[in-house]
Formats: structure tokens, C-alpha cells, sequence
């Protein structure tokens, strides 16, 4: 079974400052994971995702993600946030690229202008 | 890139009406397609895995007489929320799935939202 955690279910950082998600992930099969956002009423966008190829994975708008298996994490860095990066981001697990996708919790993030 | 689309965007309906829901793969052929179900709030729930030509796959606690699922084609997969009451009232997403070539993947809809008066 696969599942995904979130830690912080609500995240608020300055513009300009840092941003850091948290994800952590469960699997008993080497995972595909995947980094999700939703802006109100709206559907989800895919920010980035992991497939094995590199641990570090660089997505859309200056996000990256780093697997590290040791930790089973993969957590979702910005370097500088920006106002229009507030939204709710989805951390998420698959047993393949094309599978049915396991959704983690959400986090909330707020950027304070 | 792939797109899919969903149809209709929003619905409002009566207590105790059917509502169909479609999702379409625009320009590739899916054998997979899945609906999830967001409630305010709330994360995605996975309701059913649909494979074309057979039946779908109900996830644990999805009634599959009340969330009838059609995959007549490649490209259309169908929800229907039978005898829609208020708590049915959610945000259903489908995606389609590619799976083959360099792009494989999966694909979300935009979403539609449900109210159920």
C-alpha cells in the first residue's frame, strides 16, 4: 500500500523568503511522486514529478523537489516565494507514471507581502 | 501537450435527480481513466478506477450503485451520481492516463463542481 503524509497543514512564509513543504511518503514498490498545486476553485496543476531518472527534480514557476529515500521524503523547495505562489499544494504517490495517484493531506501555503 | 476536459464545469440539482458528469481525453486514447472526488477543504479521494470496455473499480466506501461509471470509448469515461442529495455535493475530478510513449502519464480535468439543493 502507498500513502503520503504532509507535515503543516497550513504554511505561511514572507515574499521573497523560503519556501519549504514537507512530504513524506509510504510505499512497498519504488514510487513515482508527484508534486501537485490548486488555486481556488480550480482544478490541479502538475509542479513537478519524480520518475526515477534524478533525485532532484526541477518543476514549473522555480520549484524543485529532492527524493531521498533514506528519509522517504520529498519535500518541495522555492528559493524566493512570490505572491501569486499562494495556494494548496498536493503531495502525491503512484506505482507508476500513469497509475492511479494517492493524494496527501494538502498544505495550505500563504505568502505575506 | 494532452489535454483533458470535463463537462459540465458546475451543476446545480435537486435532491433526488441523476447528474452526468463526462470526461473526455482530447487529443489521445485512454484505457484508464479515474475519478476522484474533493470535498471542501479536503485533499482528493480516489472514487473509481474506469477501464474501457469493462467494469470499473470502486474503491472501498464508494457505493457503485450510486456512482454509476460508463468507459464506452477510449477518449469518454462517465459519471453519473444517481439520486444526488446534498451530501453528494463536491468537486469531481477525472483523469485520463497515458501510458505509453515519452509523455506517459497522467492527465487531471479542470473539475466539477456539484451542488446538490
Amino acid at each position: 500500500a502507498q500513502s503520503v503524509t504532509q507535515l503543516g497543514s497550513h504554511v505561511s512564509v514572507s515574499e521573497g523568503a523560503l519556501v519549504l513543504l514537507r512530504c513524506n511518503y509510504s510505499s512497498s514498490v519504488p514510487p513515482y511522486l508527484f508534486w501537485y498545486v490548486q488555486y481556488p476553485n480550480q482544478g490541479l496543476q502538475l509542479l513537478l514529478k519524480y520518475t526515477s531518472a534524478a533525485t532532484l527534480v526541477k518543476g514549473i514557476n522555480g520549484f524543485e523537489a529532492e527524493f531521498k529515500k533514506s528519509e522517504t521524503s520529498f519535500h518541495l523547495t522555492k528559493p524566493s516565494a512570490h505572491m501569486s505562489d499562494a495556494a494548496e499544494y498536493f503531495c502525491a504517490v503512484s506505482q507508476t507514471s500513469y497509475d492511479k495517484v494517492i493524494f496527501g493531506p494538502g498544505t495550505s501555503l500563504s505568502v505575506i507581502p | 501537450g494532452a489535454v483533458v476536459s470535463q463537462h459540465p464545469s458546475w451543476v446545480i440539482c435537486k435532491s433526488g435527480t441523476s447528474v452526468k458528469i463526462e470526461c473526455r481525453s482530447l487529443d489521445f486514447q485512454a484505457t484508464t481513466m479515474f475519478w476522484y472526488r474533493q470535498f471542501p477543504k479536503q485533499s482528493l479521494m480516489l472514487m473509481a478506477t474506469s477501464n474501457e470496455g469493462s467494469k470499473a473499480t470502486y474503491e472501498q466506501g464508494v457505493e457503485k450503485d450510486k456512482f454509476l461509471i460508463n468507459h464506452a470509448s477510449l477518449t469518454l469515461s462517465t459519471l453519473t451520481v444517481t439520486s444526488a442529495h446534498p451530501e453528494d455535493s463536491s468537486f469531481y475530478i477525472c483523469s485520463a492516463s497515458l501510458n505509453s510513449g515519452p509523455q506517459e502519464t497522467q492527465y487531471f480535468g479542470p473539475g466539477t463542481r456539484l451542488l446538490v439543493l
